[in-house]
């Protein structure tokens, strides 16, 4: 079936440092996003990004979708940016398929 | 602009008892609604489609008699888990897709934590 890899699985960081979040796919995509899911368990979208690169604020993301790869980056880490981070990718009228995540912590 | 609420936010409920979780599009309609299950630490995994006015489709492996959906208008759907058990105690979440907009715009309720005992 189809897989969503995300790397690393869990990431401990002191607060201003910069990360890189990655979400290896195992199929075509024509639509790939990222969500934060807050410690209370809300889903933010942060990005719909199926190819190229957007930014906002401190965050961005780039999406290769030929080589079937997409990059969340964090500057300036806050501890407000905890939680676990998905990426999800679908293609057509397929169902949203959700990524393993990666558990960010922001240490003071 | 595009809120989704649950309702209820956390439920603990008896073995064999049935409970009902609500999900609402506050500033949409939403033709198409989306349920997630969340075992702790995992990811988000997609239990049924819900569509407005008809029957809903169960992804393959949940039971459509256990968990009853109900899209019976533009903004509001139901989850009734039937006849709870422990195994059936996570975190259940849903989405909404604005009508007319693609399937992949879904926007997330906050969840409801069920337990079981």
């Amino acid at each position: 079936g189809i897989q969503v890899e995300q790397s690393p699985p869990d990431l401990i960081l002191q607060e201003g440092a910069n990360s890189t979040l990655r979400c290896n796919f195992s199929d075509s995509v024509n639509n790939l996003q990222w969500f934060h899911q807050n410690p209370w368990g809300q889903l933010i979208n942060l990005f719909y990004i199926p190819s190229g690169t957007k930014q906002n604020g401190r965050l961005s993301a780039t999406t290769v979708a030929t080589e079937r790869y997409s990059l969340l980056y964090i500057s300036s880490s806050q501890t407000t940016d905890s939680g676990v981070y998905f990426c999800a990718r679908s293609f057509g009228n397929e169902k949203l398929t959700f990524g393993t995540g990666t558990r960010l912590t922001i240490i003071p | 602009g595009a809120v989704v609420s649950q309702h209820p936010s956390r439920v603990i409920c008896k073995s064999g008892t049935s409970v009902k979780i609500e999900c609402r599009s506050l500033d949409f309609q939403a033709t198409t609604m989306f349920w997630y299950r969340q075992f702790p630490k995992q990811s988000l995994m997609l239990m049924a489609t819900s569509n407005e006015g008809s029957k809903a489709t169960y992804e393959q492996g949940v039971e459509k008699d256990k968990f009853l959906i109900n899209h019976a208008s533009l903004t509001l759907s139901t989850l009734t888990v039937t006849s709870a058990h422990p195994e059936d105690s996570s975190f259940y979440i849903c989405s909404a897709s604005p009508s007319g907009g693609e399937t992949y715009e879904q926007y997330f309720g906050p969840g409801t934590r069920l337990t079981v005992t």
